[in-house]
């Protein structure tokens, strides 16, 4: 079983909509909790980080997260073309010093 | 300030032979960590170093290794190469201390013929 799920893709949205991404942890020990986003063929972008539970908002990102139920979201509100991306969810903590990722949601924005 | 750089962006080799990655972390950065990326299992974690020592490493066998060096560079390297070995490799840094986060550089695209 994967450490960090997330919800399977494509995802596509309509420009100016909000588009929701989700992600699941296995490990209880998890402390911090990383949105990345990733153009194809570029490396991962840090966009979000969130370590309490609750939300977190940056611009049009809003992260939230929920350690009792193990989730994490992102919420991108106002959606662009340019938002489109992979997103990985990563969770960080425990005894192990790694990041752990998901498989990463594809968004797609549609003009 | 300069961002995390990999050397080189791309590299072609065949089975049997061996590669040497290079990192250059952030300037005060003196965490580095190797991830592989490929589209079957995505990113997985290598190994990490921390003032010249290697500090967590995932589970990939002997034949992937790295170091640090006293400037917090790193590289990595992998000895007899596989097909499977065909992958994105990408260095993170940060600056080393609990639930930072880690920024990444371009990585660099390995393919073994």
């Amino acid at each position: 079983q994967k450490e960090v799920e997330q919800n399977s893709g494509p995802l596509s949205v309509p420009e100016g909509a909000i588009a929701s991404l989700n992600c699941t942890y296995s490990d209880r020990v998890s402390q911090s909790f990383f949105w990345y986003r990733q153009y194809s063929g570029k490396s991962p972008e840090l966009i979000m980080s969130i370590y309490s539970n609750g939300d977190k908002e940056d611009g049009r990102f809003t992260a939230q997260l929920n350690k009792a139920s193990q989730y994490v979201s992102l919420l991108i509100r106002d959606s662009q073309p340019s938002d489109s991306a992979t997103y990985l969810c990563a969770a960080l903590g425990g005894s192990a010093r790694q990041l752990t990722f998901g498989s990463g949601t594809q968004l797609t924005v549609l003009p | 300030k300069a961002g995390v750089t990999q050397t080189p962006r791309y590299l072609i080799k065949t089975r049997g032979q061996q590669v040497t990655l290079s990192c250059s972390p952030i300037s005060g950065h003196r965490s580095v960590s190797w991830y592989q990326q490929t589209p079957g299992q995505g990113l997985q974690f290598l190994f990490e170093y921390f003032s010249e020592t290697q500090r967590n490493k995932g589970n990939f066998p002997g034949r992937f290794s790295g170091r640090q060096f006293s400037n917090s560079r790193s590289e990595m390297n992998v000895s007899t190469l596989e097909l499977g070995d065909s992958a994105l490799y990408l260095c993170a840094s940060s600056v080393g201390g609990a639930n930072e986060k880690l920024f990444f550089g371009s990585g660099t695209q390995l393919s073994v013929l």
